[in-house]
């Protein structure tokens, strides 16, 4: 049972245009979510967080935007750049048991120049 | 900055062989991590280590072991390698459970 999910395995974008990563979950007790980023070759690196009581977080072209209703959140990454093509893993933690980060399956992120 | 650092970055075993991958951070964590990335599968927790002298099962340990050896280093053991332990294993740490994860390179094990 996944409890993260990242239901695009890959994703093509345009230079310059926007990048809308999507993520949704399942347990009601994440109230902590992140972002990380993967190059091949590299172990994955932090990007951005949220926390749940917000509802959006941003750090320069990379937004955060949650939806705890709908238990969904998406990255938004304007505008999209070459250098960002990566793949891209939702994850999510909170007192589920162990305070356990769980993640996505990532999603694989191309952006043409 | 070494941050999280592990090693071997390759190993190619036969089945039934042995082999410990071993993890150090120098950043001082509380907790450190193993997990293991397979296709479509994401990251997937073999073990943690919330604090030092502590270790906890993840979601999947079978076929491994691990030792918090001190505050820095963390090791993950396979003890009889098996095909489907073939992977990408990362080592992580963070300060606390909850918190940002730093990650290693990674270690790119073939099991035949």
């Amino acid at each position: 049972d996944q409890q993260v999910k990242q239901n695009s395995p890959s994703l093509s974008v345009q230079e310059g245009r926007i990048s809308i990563l999507n993520c949704d979950y399942t347990n009601s007790m994440f109230d902590y979510f992140l972002w990380y980023k993967k190059y091949p070759a590299e172990g994955p690196t932090f990007l951005i967080s949220i926390s749940s009581i917000k509802d959006k977080n941003e750090d320069g072209r990379f937004t955060v935007f949650l939806n705890k209703s709908a238990k969904h959140l998406s990255l938004h990454i304007v505008p999209s750049q070459p250098g960002d093509s990566a793949v891209y893993f939702c994850a999510a933690s909170g007192n589920t048991g162990g305070f356990k980060t769980i993640f996505g399956a990532g999603t694989r992120l191309f952006v043409k120049a | 900055n070494a941050g999280v650092t592990q090693t071997p970055k390759f190993q190619v075993l036969k089945t039934g062989q042995s082999m410990t991958l071993q993890c150090a951070q120098d950043m001082n964590h509380n907790s450190m991590y193993w997990y293991r990335q397979d296709p479509g599968m994401g990251l997937r927790l073999i073990y943690y280590s919330a604090s030092e002298g502590t270790t906890d099962k993840g979601e999947v340990p079978n076929g491994y072991n691990v030792s918090r050896l001190n505050k820095r280093e963390f090791s993950l053991r396979l003890e009889s390698a098996a095909p489907s332990q073939t992977s990408v294993y990362f080592c992580a740490s963070s300060e606390e459970r909850k918190n940002i994860q730093y990650f290693g390179a990674g270690t790119r094990l073939s099991v035949l």
